[in-house]
């Protein structure tokens, strides 16, 4: 079975900084995907890690530690544009499997002035 | 560039009534393919993917059901709608050993 794990809310201040972390069990492991999503919008693919370490990506960076089962993005400088839910994401399976993703439940940003 | 397109937007059925939502993806071949549905503040459950015509792989029993008569189209439909459809669904892509890519999504309620 999959099971992972991330804060339902955070709220931050503007031009702060915020952590929002993710645990997972899962059966396999084939990547971790972090996508934003603004209310009600798609989501949209924001990082991707399958290697151990620090990747960054302008104010956003994310790390993974696969011994541990965690993961963490790191939101820079924060802006109010950035109110939104972070979904953290593991595929588990490989490319004859469907590449599935299994999300977790998302962590709701609230950036305030 | 590769782009994905969702139809209808907006939807709203009554209960017993078919449902069919269409899925088209441009500028790539031989995608997988996903449907997901997200109920209001939650996460994603996966409820299909394709990784080829007429290959269809049930994730959730439930009254729905999925085609894949092109490569690039993806239908998620039911013959009789219940309550507990209402949500947000999304088709994704995804090629290769790339990351998924979603469409905008259609928002169904069901009354």
């Amino acid at each position: 079975g999959q099971n992972i794990d991330q804060p339902t809310e955070m709220t931050a201040t503007e031009g702060a900084i915020v952590q929002i972390n993710c645990t997972y069990q899962t059966s396999g492991f084939n990547g971790l995907f972090w996508y934003q999503q603004h209310a009600g919008e798609a989501p949209t693919f924001l990082s991707y890690n399958v290697l151990d370490g620090l990747e960054e990506k302008g104010r956003f960076s994310s790390f993974l530690s696969r011994s541990k089962g965690y993961s963490y993005l790191l939101l820079k400088e924060l802006q109010m544009k950035d109110s939104a839910s972070y979904l953290c994401a593991v595929r588990d399976e490989g490319r004859a499997a469907g590449n599935k993703l299994t999300f977790g439940g998302g962590t709701r940003v609230l950036v305030k002035p | 560039s590769q782009t994905i397109h969702q139809w209808p937007a907006t939807l709203v059925q009554p209960v017993g009534s078919p449902l069919s939502l269409e899925c088209t993806v441009e500028g790539t071949s031989n995608p997988n393919l996903y449907w997901y549905r997200q109920a209001a503040g939650r996460g994603l459950q996966l409820l299909f993917y394709s990784v080829g015509i007429g290959q269809i792989s049930s994730e959730v029993p439930q009254n729905l059901s999925a085609s894949r008569p092109q490569d690039r189209q993806f239908i998620l439909s039911s013959k009789k709608l219940l309550l507990s459809d209402s949500g947000f669904y999304l088709c994704a892509f995804q090629r290769g050993g790339e990351t998924q890519y979603f469409g905008p999504g259609t928002r169904l309620l069901v009354l």
